[in-house]
């Protein structure tokens, strides 16, 4: 969506690999989620970061999760040792100016591991 | 556990007819219910929203139900239109960080 570019949008690696994903907003928010959606599933929660808060990491599934934000801007969600379901689509959000929960969402990054 | 339930995986309405989708939940908690849009390779888009302390907003041909004694919400568009097919997600949300807890989605299809 206008306001957030992920990149890439699509990436296949093999199992046991890392893989990084960004999240670039092109202006700026203080709020910036990370989420999934795997395959028949809804969209599960993953990191939250609010300025200069400690983020909250209570949705990440393992320790081979992990993510930051650099200078309030860009984000990378990082995916050590990829495991066949962590195949998703990851989907990046800042909180919207249409009221307080209208999230403008990224059109994700598609992540196969194979 | 699924806090946010989305029962009907599809739904398939013809033009100008009403949709409507079902969203249930179970956490008590939640003080805040959305809607979101999806279009394939695309990220979910805001369509509607409600608080808790209202049982009904509307917005154009959106209109968003929200029963709390049956913690049960649903979305209604009329008149549907083809370009309103979509997988359509309901969110809800409590308090200050604004995390969502989504459903799983339900597929509309609006035949022309």
């Amino acid at each position: 969506g206008a306001g957030v570019s992920q990149s890439p949008s699509n990436k296949v690696t093999e199992k046991g690999k890392d893989v990084e994903l960004r999240c670039d907003p092109i202006s700026g928010h203080t709020a910036l989620y990370w989420y999934r959606q795997s395959l028949g599933q809804g969209l599960e929660f993953l990191i939250y970061f609010q300025g200069n808060s400690a983020p909250d990491k209570s949705g990440l599934p393992s320790d081979r999760f992990s993510a930051e934000r650099t200078g309030g801007s860009v984000s990378t969600l990082t995916i050590q040792r990829t495991q066949q379901e962590d195949s998703a689509v990851y989907l990046c959000a800042l909180k919207g100016d249409r009221g307080a929960y209208g999230y403008t969402f990224g059109s994700g990054t598609r992540l196969t591991v194979v | 556990d699924q806090q946010v339930k989305q029962n009907s995986p599809s739904l398939s309405v013809q033009e100008g007819r009403i949709s409507i989708l079902n969203c249930d939940y179970t956490n008590s908690m939640f003080d805040y219910f959305l809607w979101y849009k999806k279009y394939p390779a695309e990220g979910p888009t805001f369509l509607i929203s409600i608080s808790s302390i209202k049982d009904k907003n509307e917005d154009g041909r959106f209109t968003v139900f929200l029963n709390k004694s049956a913690k049960h919400l649903s979305l209604h568009i009329v008149p549907s239109q083809p370009g309103d097919s979509a997988v359509y997600f309901c969110a809800a949300s409590w308090g200050s960080n604004y995390k969502l807890t989504f459903g799983k989605g339900t597929l509309l299809t609006v035949n022309p």
